[in-house]
């Protein structure tokens, strides 16, 4: 079966320290992957993907994440955290048999404090 | 560009009552989506659609469930009747076939549904 799994409902980190939000995954074949961010009382939004190529991948407001293929991980990362970051960060996956169909994770609640 | 639109923002109803929300993606996408996210838990789809076509509701609970997207535009989901456990937010997403295919859902605020 498919899955995701973000080990993590909490993440604390001080601003301005850097901040990873893991995320592993168990899905066949070379999966999509992504990160979206949801916002108190807002729908998600989309901060990332990895396709194929470099393992590193940059994305809106400063996130990154990187690919892991041999652990299966893709983790989000961020150099300086924001208290403005603090948020519901969800780590999804496409499977490349039906690229239209997406699993996410249950969410790791970011808490930034100043 | 105007989002993905859906109403109502919040829906309270007794158990057994009927409900509906509606979703007016983003125009030109013809790819729309129904998800149900629970308390602490991820979105899980409820219902995809191409143009008018419902490609994979293999989630939708049929026997309460309903979902229409007449024209390929406007989608509506319903529930008749609802149970104390359809508490949840209702998302709808949207996204162009090429953008569905790598990963750039344009979700909606949500509905949110409590049922008393």
């Amino acid at each position: 079966a498919q899955s995701v799994a973000q080990p993590e409902d909490q993440v604390n980190v001080a601003e301005g320290n850097p901040l990873t939000v893991k995320c592993t995954y168990s899905v066949s074949g070379n999966p999509y992957l992504f990160w979206y961010v949801q916002y108190p009382n807002r729908g998600l939004q989309f901060l990332l993907k990895y396709i194929t190529g470099d393992n590193l991948v940059k994305g809106s407001y400063g996130f990154e994440a990187e690919f892991n293929k041999s652990q299966t991980s893709f983790h989000l990362k961020k150099p300086s955290a924001l208290v403005s970051d603090s948020a519901l960060y969800f780590c999804a996956v496409s499977p490349t048999y039906n690229f239209n169909k997406f699993y996410f994770g249950s969410g790791t609640k970011l808490n930034v404090k100043p | 560009e105007a989002g993905v639109v859906q109403s109502p923002r919040y829906k309270i109803i007794e158990k057994k009552q009927p409900v509906a929300f509606w979703c007016n993606p983003i125009s030109g996408h013809n790819t729309l989506y129904w998800y149900r996210q629970n308390l602490g838990q991820g979105p899980e789809l409820l219902i995809r659609y191409e143009n008018e076509e419902a490609v994979d509701d293999s989630q939708l609970p049929k026997d309460r469930f309903s979902a229409e997207r007449l024209k390929g535009v406007d989608s509506t989901l319903k529930i008749q009747p609802a149970e104390l456990g359809d508490s949840a937010v209702y998302l709808c997403a949207s996204s162009t076939p090429d953008r569905g295919g790598t990963g750039e859902l344009f979700f909606g605020e949500g509905s949110r549904l409590t049922v008393l």
